[in-house]
């Protein structure tokens, strides 16, 4: 058990709909990460979020947001989802920035359909 | 933009060194290298980084050569639980902000 939670483990929804998945890091983690994982794009990096404020921005696309909020939990929208958007979505957590070792959850699994 | 390259696979006999090399050939002087490993499709676990010295600690060593353009992640003695899959990740620097670019990973089975 890394410590970072993850919720849901698994999603299923319809195209054109909107979800959100929620991270909540290890306690006294400063820093949150997003991470998309799919079979044609493998690990991806979307977002890192440190103490509140963007730190670094990946390939997140324009449907997509994330935020974290002033308990340091974060969450990733997901709009407008297409059959693409199906993936393994994983928060990670690290004390610092991106030198420190970071802590990743078990991941939502989103099924567009 | 800096550019990964791993092998798609590797076999090990339990007991040996695994050393897993990755090429980066395009790396700029201020960028880290780091290696993660998963395992089936847990949640990624952070091995090791460095920048340009070779780095060890209780996981792995990592050995960069001296004109950075590859790497190479060693597992001194592996055991059946280090079967996963290596990823080789760059942190190219843009200002205030960061890239990452991940190798396709290497699969590694460590063989009783």
């Amino acid at each position: 058990d890394s410590g970072v939670t993850q919720t849901p483990k698994h999603l299923i929804t319809a195209t054109g709909q909107r979800v959100t998945l929620r991270c909540s890091p290890r306690s006294g983690d400063l820093s949150v990460y997003w991470y998309q994982q799919s079979l044609d794009q493998g690990l991806q990096f979307l977002i890192h979020y440190y103490n509140g404020e963007e730190r670094a921005k990946g390939n997140i696309l324009e449907r997509f947001s994330a935020q974290q909020f002033p308990d340091l939990h974060s969450e990733l929208n997901l709009s407008s989802l297409e059959l693409g958007d199906s993936a393994l979505y994983f928060c990670a957590s690290s004390v610092g920035d991106f030198n420190t070792e970071a802590f990743f959850g078990q991941g939502t699994r989103l099924t567009v359909v | 933009d800096a550019k990964t390259t791993q092998p798609p696979s590797m076999d090990c006999a339990e007991g040996r060194a695994a050393n897993l090399p990755c090429n980066h050939s395009t790396i700029s002087g201020n960028e880290y290298v780091y290696w993660y490993r998963q395992i089936h499709s847990q949640g990624p676990q952070y091995i090791i980084h460095g920048l340009k010295n070779n780095e060890t600690n209780e996981m792995a060593s990592l050995i960069i050569t001296e004109d950075r353009k590859s790497s190479t992640l060693i597992l001194p003695h592996a055991t059946l639980r280090d079967t996963a899959v290596y990823y080789c990740i760059v942190r190219v620097l843009r200002g205030s902000n960061y890239k990452l670019t991940f190798g396709k990973g290497t699969l590694l089975t460590v063989n009783p």
